[in-house]
């Protein structure tokens, strides 16, 4: 149980365009989703939580503007990297879990690899 | 949340246990101790958690000493595919808001 699927695994992009990464809760319902940031050899960088029905809360210094967040369902978050640049390419995860869930662990996507040429 | 402190890197070989400490000084009451496993290009995958003393399932045990400043965790007789990155995070309760530190990134030799 308790698995998070991200689409598309991979994508690549032209500069200025904007993409958009799906985040669904397979099997379980998720009112609160979390989206990382992930650069080489590096740690996952929590950029937002996102919220069913209401705004996305946005770390300090991401921008709210570029990365859009969308919760409309209580199985579905959307990541949309708008006007994408070079410096935008990394790996992107999102993660789950059900509700009052935490004492079992989050659990995560498979990640998203963007790059953007 | 608690900040936490780990080694960056360890080797170790086949069929050897490993323990990767982490130091957790200012873990609050609430806080869990909650570790993840990571492989390269995939999201991180959750190992164990625990609040103190020993926990043990079928991939590790997880060592918390009464004081809670640090934990350890542990693999046994690890194999080549066990070479990942491992994070140690400390989860206050009913916040749901994880913060990685660097984690440590264990190769397993042959």
């Amino acid at each position: 149980g308790a698995v998070v699927s991200q689409h598309p695994s991979w994508v690549i992009c032209k500069s200025g365009t904007s993409v958009k990464i799906e985040c669904r809760s397979l099997d379980f319902q998720a009112t609160t989703m979390f989206w990382y940031r992930q650069f080489p050899k590096q740690s996952l960088m929590l950029m937002a939580t996102s919220n069913e029905g209401s705004k996305a809360t946005y770390e300090q210094g991401v921008e709210k503007d570029k990365f859009l967040i969308n919760h409309a369902s209580l199985t579905l978050s959307t990541l949309t990297v708008t006007s994408a640049h070079p410096e935008d390419s990394s790996f992107y995860i999102c993660s789950a879990t059900p509700f009052g869930g935490h004492h079992y662990g989050y659990t995560f996507g498979s990640g998203t690899r963007l790059t953007v040429v | 949340l608690a900040k936490t402190t780990q080694p960056i890197s360890m080797d170790s070989y086949e069929g050897q246990e490993v323990n990767i400490t982490c130091s957790h000084n200012n873990i609050a009451t609430n806080d869990y101790i909650t570790w993840y496993q990571q492989f390269p290009s995939q999201g991180p995958r959750f190992i164990i958690q625990g609040y103190k003393t020993k926990v043990t399932n079928e991939v590790a045990s997880l060592f918390i000493p009464a004081d809670r400043k640090s934990s350890t965790l542990s693999l046994p007789r690890v194999s080549l595919s066990d070479t990942a990155v491992y994070y140690c995070l400390g989860v206050t309760s009913g916040t749901y808001k994880y913060i990685f530190g660097t984690g440590t990134r264990l190769k397993v030799l042959a």
